[in-house]
């Protein structure tokens, strides 16, 4: 079956550190691969997207590179803000008809000044 | 702007009661969604609709029903409430001719039943 996993959190942070936060999926065919945040107290937003093998989605700073060889979606960014301070989720999806996504668990960061 | 809006921010109810959780999209999308987040858990499909008056079941619906009776509006529906349906509630909507696109998500009803 498809499914995703992402690394647990709770990730803690100074401000301007680096980030990265590990995601892996499985899935049979070839899936899009979505980050989205949510901060405190809103629903989901997307952060970015890859629709296929060595894509790269950026957004705000973060990136994240879709590759098929070790089934990975990483998120990173290069220094962090306590703005970011929010829940990150990793997702998949197909192309066309119901375009259910398929999300990992979350991993919440938390970055301090 | 695109918009999912969902009816309530938060609610409280009783055991037993009957429950109804909306959601409405602005953007004329075919699909509609909707889930229950849980700390550790992610975000656990319940339902979706693909059309109007159209349902399909998700991961997890025991317990919940849903309408579609307009392609805006999408419904929630607990028909007996109980202390394990306490929790986060997400709408989503998505464009079913743009393959692989993103799904659009309100703001959430964080739902306590007590």
């Amino acid at each position: 079956g498809n499914s995703v996993t992402q690394m647990e959190g709770p990730v803690t942070l100074s401000e301007e550190a680096f980030l990265t936060i590990n995601c892996t999926y499985t899935a049979t065919g070839y899936p899009s691969l979505f980050w989205y945040v949510q901060y405190p107290g809103e629903g989901l937003q997307l952060l970015l997207k890859a629709t296929k093998a060595d894509d790269k989605g950026s957004n705000k700073g973060f990136e994240a590179t879709y590759r098929k060889e070790t089934t990975s979606f990483h998120l990173e960014k290069g220094s962090v803000q306590v703005s970011d301070s929010a829940v990150y989720f990793c997702a998949l999806g197909f192309s066309g008809g119901y375009n259910k996504l398929i999300f990992g668990a979350g991993t919440r960061l938390a970055v301090h000044p | 702007d695109v918009k999912v809006t969902q009816s309530s921010r938060y609610l409280v109810k009783r055991t037993g009661e009957k429950v109804f959780l909306e959601c409405v999209q602005d953007m004329d999308h075919e699909n509609m969604f909707w889930y229950r987040q849980d700390p550790g858990l992610g975000l656990r499909l319940i339902y979706f609709s693909y059309d109007v008056k159209m349902k399909e079941k998700g991961d997890i619906p025991e317990g919940y029903s849903v309408s579609r009776e307009k392609k805006e509006r999408f419904s929630l529906i607990l028909e007996s409430a109980s202390t394990n349906q306490t929790s986060m509630y997400l709408c989503a909507s998505s464009s079913r001719d743009r393959g692989g696109t993103e799904a659009f998500f309100g703001q959430g009803t964080r739902l306590t039943v007590v």
